[in-house]
């Protein structure tokens, strides 16, 4: 399986942007890259996901490496909601083998200061 | 998007029984996961339960174990037999809609504790 590389911590303050690395160095060409956090005492929710170009949504923003052996989650104001772990995860796009699977790592656990 | 209700959202059980826990969806999907959180860990995949088909087993889990049943597109259910303190965990169910590499749902997840 494809793996992923995140710092276990990260500290933020309130109403600041907030960068969330991965390293994927392993990365297939048919690979998305999915993010997902995990708020206390809940079951995780889909942030963001992407292939090779930079993406946005309500929640996030995903910049991809050009080389896609890199990305980051972005956070553009962090508020004290935003406090969970972060998994960053390769999936196979064509929805089948081995990296279909959603496998969680260790993520990162963010903290938001007041 | 999909709802998932997972029942009961918490239980404390006695060493050598059984548990049951359901997951219901509010609209009909093939793929459903079920996965083990242990205290402080991530999230780690028992199995996955497609409906009209048995339950692959990951690696380190067995039906007899933990039993899965799929009856319909909405519902299923996990057991955990035989229990012991070791499977004291968070057990959380997860779907997929019937597109690839679309976002997944998880339920709020059942805090078991085996005592």
């Amino acid at each position: 399986d494809a793996k992923t590389t995140q710092p276990n911590s990260m500290e933020s303050n309130e109403e600041e942007p907030v960068h969330l690395p991965c390293n994927h160095s392993t990365i297939s060409g048919t690979d998305y890259i999915h993010w997902y956090r995990q708020l206390p005492s809940q079951g995780p929710e889909y942030v963001i996901h992407g292939l090779t170009s930079n993406v946005n949504n309500r929640m996030a923003s995903l910049a991809i490496a050009e080389d896609r052996k890199s990305s980051t989650l972005i956070l553009h104001r962090a508020t004290l909601r935003d406090a969970a772990v972060y998994y960053c995860i390769l999936r196979d796009r064509r929805g089948g083998g081995s990296n279909y699977k959603l496998t969680f790592g260790k993520g990162t656990l963010l903290t938001v200061n007041p | 998007s999909a709802v998932i209700s997972q029942k009961p959202s918490r239980d404390i059980c006695q060493r050598g029984t059984s548990l049951t826990i359901q997951c219901q969806v509010d609209s009909q999907v093939t793929m459903m996961f079920w996965y083990r959180q242990q205290p402080g860990q991530s999230l780690t995949l028992i199995a996955t339960a497609n409906q009209g088909s048995e339950a692959t087993y990951e690696s380190g889990f067995v039906i007899d174990k933990f039993p899965i049943s799929r009856p319909n597109l909405t519902f299923s259910t996990l057991t955990v037999s035989n229990m012991s303190p070791e499977d004291s965990s968070i057990y959380l169910c997860s779907v997929e809609p019937d597109r690839v590499n679309t976002e997944a749902f998880f339920g709020q997840g059942t805090r078991l504790t085996v005592v």
